[in-house]
């Protein structure tokens, strides 16, 4: 139980695209989703906190207006990296919160998203 | 923001030793997570803890919830190859907000 998918896997994209990463929860609902970045051989970096059917609350420092979040039901999240540059290449991993078990968060696989 | 001082950054051991490794806070937290983490995947959650001095395994793993709350240890007993990879730990101080701060991480290598 407890499984945590995203789509795509991987993905290359030109700079000035923009790229949208699905986060599926499974086997369970979720009312709260994560969105996470993480650098090679650093730790998660949390972006933005996701609840169904309203709007996503982010970090300090990461721009709403470049990472669109939206989360339309109880087992999908999606995440829109808008006008894509370079700097932005990175692995992003979502996760989701059981609702009776709200501390404890089940990972996606992870994107690994490369801009050109 | 908060932050979590996880130690050791990485070790080198035997296969068939114990490992150990802890991380501490200057605040308090509500609650403890172990997670591993592949390359190229996500991590996967090992243990949670929520009570203070709760002490809890999953076979070879043992993790304890630190009596101040404000550290927490892993455990790897007899450790095999597939050990291999990066142990996060990550805690909850927020309360409501379900948010988790992860520590930098642990990076593990067993050699056989």
């Amino acid at each position: 139980g407890a499984v945590v998918s995203q789509h795509p896997s991987w993905v290359i994209c030109k700079s000035g695209t923009s790229v949208k990463i699905e986060c599926r929860s499974l086997d369970f609902q979720a009312t709260t989703m994560f969105w996470y970045r993480q650098f090679p051989k650093q730790s998660l970096m949390l972006m933005a906190t996701s609840n169904e059917g309203s709007k996503a609350t982010y970090e300090q420092g990461v721009e709403k207006d470049k990472f669109l979040i939206n989360h339309a039901s109880l087992t999908l999240s999606t995440l829109t990296v808008t006008s894509a540059h370079p700097e932005d290449s990175s692995f992003y991993i979502c996760s989701a919160s059981l609702l009776a078990q709200i501390y404890e968060q089940y990972f996606g696989p992870g994107t690994r998203l490369t801009v050109t | 923001g908060q932050q979590l001082n996880q130690s050791p950054q990485s070790m080198f051991i035997q296969e068939g030793e114990d490992v150990s490794m802890n991380c501490t806070s200057s605040s308090i937290f509500n609650t403890w997570l172990w997670y591993k983490q592949d390359p190229g995947e996500g991590p996967v959650l090992l243990i949670a803890l929520y009570k203070a001095g709760e002490l809890t395994s999953n076979g070879r793993l043992t993790a304890q919830f630190g009596i101040t709350r404000k550290d927490s240890f892993l455990n790897i007993s007899a450790s095999i190859p597939s050990d291999v990879g990066i142990y996060f730990c990550a805690g909850d101080f927020s309360g409501s907000a379900r948010q988790l701060t992860f520590g930098s991480g642990t990076q593990l290598t067993v050699l056989p």
